[in-house]
């Protein structure tokens, strides 16, 4: 069974600039979270798509978004970058069911912004 | 707001010295999930713990999970360079079992 996976691996942008960074869940998942991860920093939730809908976001500006496709891959956008949203972008997947709760992690998008 | 707070933030050991976290919660959790962010990597889901009490082993891990439902420790035994990295724990918001509440996390250093 294939894992998470996220593309592209690394991204190099300009302050200002747009970014666009994809997720693909594990077959069969309905849920997919984005999280950003600074350097040396824990797991700060983003976005949470469940059926195509955003079912809820963290603490950022709205220049994060995203949306969830047909197919449940995601996809994060994020506008007017700044230098403080260099991080790694951890994109993770569940499968809905009674108590299943764990998350899959994809290996994440190294955003570096210049 | 809910949070889970993790201590120690970090842990350095010699080789072969045991180590434990501890993860604190301030409300009653549904459940509580461990997972292992190896340097570089992304965070891969060790276990995950339901009932009041319970106690599960996976090898030199031991995953403990408190009475009441708002702490939860993991010991390693005997440590080994390969368990260097580190363990986030993470219940579910309050009415919203699809969403974690994360722990910020032991980096654990080992020295062979």
């Amino acid at each position: 069974e294939a894992g998470v996976t996220q593309s592209p691996t690394h991204l190099i942008k300009t302050r200002g600039q747009q970014a666009t960074l994809r997720c693909s869940p594990i077959s069969g998942h309905t849920s997919v979270y984005w999280y950003q991860q600074a350097l040396g920093l824990g797991l700060q939730f983003l976005l949470w798509y469940d059926e195509g809908e955003e079912r809820n976001r963290g603490n950022f500006p709205p220049r994060f978004s995203g949306r969830q496709f047909p197919n449940y891959s995601s996809e994060l956008n994020v506008n007017a970058l700044e230098l403080e949203d260099s991080a790694l972008y951890l994109c993770a997947s569940s499968l809905v069911g009674a108590g299943s709760y764990e998350q899959y992690f994809g290996p994440g998008t190294r955003l570096t912004v210049t | 707001g809910q949070q889970v707070m993790q201590i120690p933030q970090y842990q350095h050991v010699q080789e072969g010295e045991d180590f434990t976290t501890y993860c604190n919660s301030s409300t009653t959790l549904s459940n509580i999930q461990w997972y292992k962010q190896r340097p570089g990597g992304h965070p891969v889901f060790l276990i995950q713990l339901v009932k009041s009490g319970e106690v599960k082993k996976q090898k030199r891990l031991t995953f403990q999970f408190g009475e009441a439902k708002k702490n939860s420790s993991l010991h390693i035994t005997a440590t080994q360079t390969t368990d260097v990295g580190t363990y986030f724990c993470a219940g579910p918001k309050a009415g919203n079992n699809r969403k974690l509440i994360w722990g910020l996390g032991t980096s654990l250093a080992v020295n062979p």
